[in-house]
């Protein structure tokens, strides 16, 4: 069964802590994302990856850092210098990046306190 | 910044009726796509329409683009209680060249509920 996971569903952390989201994909695809949707708005990008061992800045890096070492694997580290971490994270993933659709994982709710 | 905005940004009918939503952007695109979500979960892709094309056609659904307006809209015909959901436009500006480099800038959504 293809698709893209996202683990876990919900994460709770304490302010200040560095937390990991997981975020897999066995649809052989090149291109990943991960971007952040906050209540009532659209989504942003956090990050994206062309290729393994590579990785772009999108609109709000700040905060956050990736890393390619595995074409079906992207996870996505919010460190303790997010100011507002507390938000919806969506993962996706499409077959290259020279555009078309991208697939989504179920997504993370993150919640800082 | 939000290169998609939406309109409406919530909208209710009754099951059978259409439902249209309508999307402007800012900036020259190679194509713009529309997804769904359901609360609380991942995006679905519904369709994307190239910069070249005027109008395409999935299912119950029919989308347009206009690009002098800068605009497009999604059209949603025979709407059931299924359809309750957020819709959103998303657009792919491309790179040099017309190359896309895939990076998509979603709009704030459209709220559809569609009350059987």
């Amino acid at each position: 069964d293809g698709g893209i996971t996202q683990s876990p569903k919900y994460l709770f952390r304490k302010e200040g802590q560095n937390v990991t989201l997981s975020c897999e994909q066995n649809l052989n695809h090149d291109a990943m994302y991960w971007y952040r949707q906050d209540p009532g708005q659209g989504l942003r990008l956090i990050y994206y990856s062309q290729i393994v061992n590579d990785f772009q800045k999108g609109d709000i890096a700040e905060g956050y850092s990736v890393s390619r070492e595995k074409k079906e694997s992207f996870p996505l580290t919010v460190t303790s210098a997010q100011k507002n971490p507390t938000a919806f994270y969506l993962c996706a993933s499409s077959i290259s990046v020279a555009g078309g659709e991208q697939y989504f994982g179920p997504g993370t709710r993150l919640t800082v306190t | 910044s939000q290169q998609g905005e939406e309109d409406p940004q919530a909208l209710s009918i009754q099951e059978g009726e259409n439902a249209t939503m309508n999307c402007s952007y800012k900036t020259s695109i190679n194509n713009l796509q529309w997804y769904r979500q359901n609360s609380g979960r991942g995006l679905v892709h519904l369709i994307l329409i190239r910069s070249n094309e005027r109008e395409k056609h999935s299912g119950r659904l029919r989308v347009t683009l206009d690009t002098s307006k800068k605009s497009s809209s999604l059209l949603i015909t025979a709407s059931r209680a299924a359809d309750t959901a957020s819709y959103f436009c998303a657009t792919d500006a491309g790179g040099a060249g017309g190359t896309s480099y895939g990076k998509l800038t979603f709009g704030q959504g459209t709220i559809l509920t569609v009350h059987p």
